[in-house]
């Protein structure tokens, strides 16, 4: 079945630590990938997304994440926390054959001070 | 940049009546749109699939008569929520793909907070 998972339903950082929010993908074409961010009680914000190309993929907020093919993961990194990166992150991919975002089951971020 | 918007973000409705839920591409058209469920604490169900001018399609399980669904327009999709019960209460959250973009850009509505009473 295609899906996808995200390692670890709780993360906490320091303000200034690595991010690192894990995300693997389970199919036998690679999915488009994206991140998404949601603070509280409000939508879905786009970070970054992987279709074709350079595998290791700049996002807003100092976001990135890498494509790897080998591993089928599409891990989110930050070098330095800050206070307001905690919210939930989703990652999400559209399998072939498919047109909607299917959703990791979240992470949520927190960041101490 | 590229904006849904959803409408109303919360709504109040009585158990058994039928409430609508709107959303707009307010910068780009989008020959699809999606709606998604969101309960607390969790993350997005896939309800359904919004074709503008079909029908749309919708998730296992997911009830058709209950969730109807509108696309209209290339920039406006509805879902309404029929005899609405107290388990409808929800977050409804929908995106829409932009039209005749090949990375297969999503954007997300800020979402609609349902609760039925």
């Amino acid at each position: 079945a295609q899906s996808v998972t995200q390692l670890g339903s709780h993360v906490s950082v320091s303000e200034g630590a690595l991010v690192l929010l894990r995300c693997n993908y389970s199919s036998s074409v690679p999915p488009y990938l994206f991140w998404y961010v949601q603070y509280p009680n409000q939508g879905l914000q786009l970070l970054l997304k992987y279709t074709t190309g350079a595998t290791l993929v700049k996002g807003i907020n100092g976001f990135e994440a890498e494509f790897k093919k080998s591993e089928t993961s599409f891990h989110l990194t930050k070098p330095s926390a800050h206070m307001s990166d905690a919210a939930e992150y989703f990652c999400a991919a559209i399998h072939t054959g498919r047109r909607a975002l299917t959703f990791g089951s979240g992470t949520r971020l927190q960041v101490q001070p | 940049g590229a904006v849904v918007s959803q409408h109303p973000s919360r709504v109040i409705c009585k158990s058994g009546t039928s409430v609508k839920i709107e959303c707009r591409s307010l910068d780009f058209q989008a020959t699809t749109m999606f709606w998604y469920r969101q309960f607390p604490k969790q993350s997005l169900m896939l309800m359904a699939t919004s074709n503008e001018g079909s029908k749309a399609t919708y998730e296992q399980g997911v009830e058709k008569d209950k969730f109807l669904i509108n696309h209209a327009s290339l920039t406006l999709s509805t879902l309404t929520v029929t005899s609405a019960h107290p388990e409808d209460s929800s977050f409804y959250i929908c995106s829409a793909r932009v039209q005749g973009d090949p990375g297969n850009t999503i954007y997300f509505g800020e979402g609609s907070w349902l609760t039925v009473v």
